[in-house]
């Protein structure tokens, strides 16, 4: 059965930095694109980050871009997002959703979403 | 960036009936779109992968269509399990985007 766990949503000052995690099992990791996107409470959807399956090709939405950082570690199954810079406007559910793809761009569909991890940015 | 268009936002529809989505791109994008449904305080869910393949598990009254800029998600008759939010995704490029969700309520 895929899982995916997502983790490290907190409650964080405006400027402040936090580092998501998603632990994967039941696939092949190593095998996939893999994304962050996220969704204030009641809202739509917004996709933020993706990664490529060897992690050698990452994309970022402009809200993000120059303030998220996305990596993986095959090895651990693990996919992370390190945010700087938090802004208030950061707040939302995050969530990892696992690519249908390994490449990444031009896919079909994120086919399995962990259970969100909330991130609050206030002072 | 391409933005997605979904109508309508919000509809209110009874067991049993036929409900139609539409979702319309800024710029075509082939087939590289999917429809999710999203259950109050859940992750959302893949239906619809490549705009017309029913996603394995998927009931066979959601169907998919639609190439380009236009996309129609239909669920042939509505069941109570069927009242939520549905989004449609696009995929086209490295800027994916959502479209503004339909919320489909019982009347």
């Amino acid at each position: 059965e895929v899982q995916l766990v997502d983790s490290g949503g907190d409650l964080v000052q405006p400027g402040r930095s936090l580092r998501l995690s998603c632990v994967a099992s039941g696939f092949d990791f190593d095998d996939y694109a893999m994304h962050w996107v996220r969704q204030v409470p009641g809202k739509g959807l917004e996709w933020v980050s993706g990664i490529r399956w060897n992690g050698d090709d990452t994309g970022y939405a402009d809200s993000v871009k120059g303030r998220f950082t996305i990596s993986r570690d095959n090895a651990k199954n693990s996919l992370y997002l390190q945010m700087n810079s938090l802004r208030p406007e950061d707040t939302a559910l995050y969530y990892c959703a696992k690519d249908i793809n390994p490449l990444l761009g031009y896919s079909y569909a994120f086919d399995y979403w962990g259970q969100g991890t909330l991130v609050t940015v206030s002072s | 960036d391409i933005q997605l268009t979904q109508s309508p936002s919000f509809l209110s529809a009874s067991v049993g009936d036929r409900v139609t989505i539409t979702c319309r791109a800024s710029q075509g994008i082939s087939s590289y779109l999917a429809w999710y449904q999203q259950k109050p305080g859940k992750a959302p869910q893949l239906l619809i992968y490549e705009a017309s393949r029913l996603q394995s598990g998927v009931p066979s009254r959601f169907s998919g269509s639609g190439s380009g800029t236009e996309f129609t998600l239909t669920i042939s008759s509505l069941q109570p399990e069927d009242f939520a939010t549905y989004y449609c995704h696009q995929l086209s490029g490295y800027l994916f985007t959502f479209g503004g969700g339909t919320q489909v309520e019982i009347k």
